[in-house]
């Protein structure tokens, strides 16, 4: 079994739908979570860490349930340019380094 | 630098010989990490750097694979005796040490072993 498991998808969406990625988690010491976006034969970019409290950036709204090991995505308003693969990444431990471990990802493509 | 710096881009060489990827991290960045991507596949992580602690080394895949950081800075990654399966974008990133922070990665060096 993955240590990060996302469903891959893709989602196909219209702009200006509402959809959401889930995500779960294996090691219950990880301590810090991540959403990447990944275009296609780029690098992996940071979108958003994802807080206890759950954190909201502009149109991304990213929730953390610890009980259940279980991370999601939320992106209202979907935009063209918001066609990627989302990356779902945990970091291990209780200490403040150490290396992620990223999903396999969720493709996104939003139709016109 | 502004980023995190990787060559060569993109590398071909013939199997059985020897690679070496180059990455310069984030001034200032203490940790380093080197991933690879196989086509279409999710990133695996490799080795990691923090300050002067001994790397982690438990992603390579076997002892062909090495790397090391010097001077706390610019890392190279080598590959010996490289075999078709090594083919992969393989993806260095840099961090500051700190629970919320996530990584910067470079662009990645694109190897083909034919």
């Amino acid at each position: 079994r993955k240590e990060v498991e996302q469903d891959p998808g893709p989602f196909n969406v219209p702009e200006g739908a509402t959809v959401a990625f889930n995500c779960t988690y294996s090691n219950s010491a990880s301590q810090s979570f991540f959403w990447y976006r990944q275009d296609c034969r780029k690098e992996p970019k940071l979108l958003m860490s994802v807080y206890s409290s759950g954190n909201e950036d502009g149109r991304f709204t990213a929730q953390l349930n610890r009980a259940s090991q279980y991370i999601s995505l939320l992106i209202r308003d979907s935009k063209l340019s918001d066609s990627a693969t989302y990356l779902c990444v945990v970091r291990h431990g209780s200490s403040n380094t150490g290396k992620l471990i990223f999903g396999q990802g969720t493709t996104l493509q939003v139709k016109p | 630098g502004a980023g995190v710096s990787q060559s060569p881009s993109n590398k071909v060489t013939e199997k059985g010989k020897d690679v070496e990827l180059r990455c310069d991290p984030i001034s200032g960045h203490t940790a380093l990490y080197w991933y690879r991507q196989s086509l279409g596949q999710g990133l695996e992580f490799l080795i990691y750097f923090q300050g002067n602690s001994a790397p982690d080394k438990s992603g390579l895949p076997s002892d062909r694979f090495s790397a090391e950081r010097t001077g706390g800075s610019v890392s190279t990654l080598t590959i010996q005796r490289t075999q078709q399966e090594d083919s992969a974008v393989y993806l260095c990133a840099s961090s500051l040490s700190g629970t919320t922070y996530g990584y910067t990665f470079g662009s990645g060096t694109r190897l083909t072993v034919v």
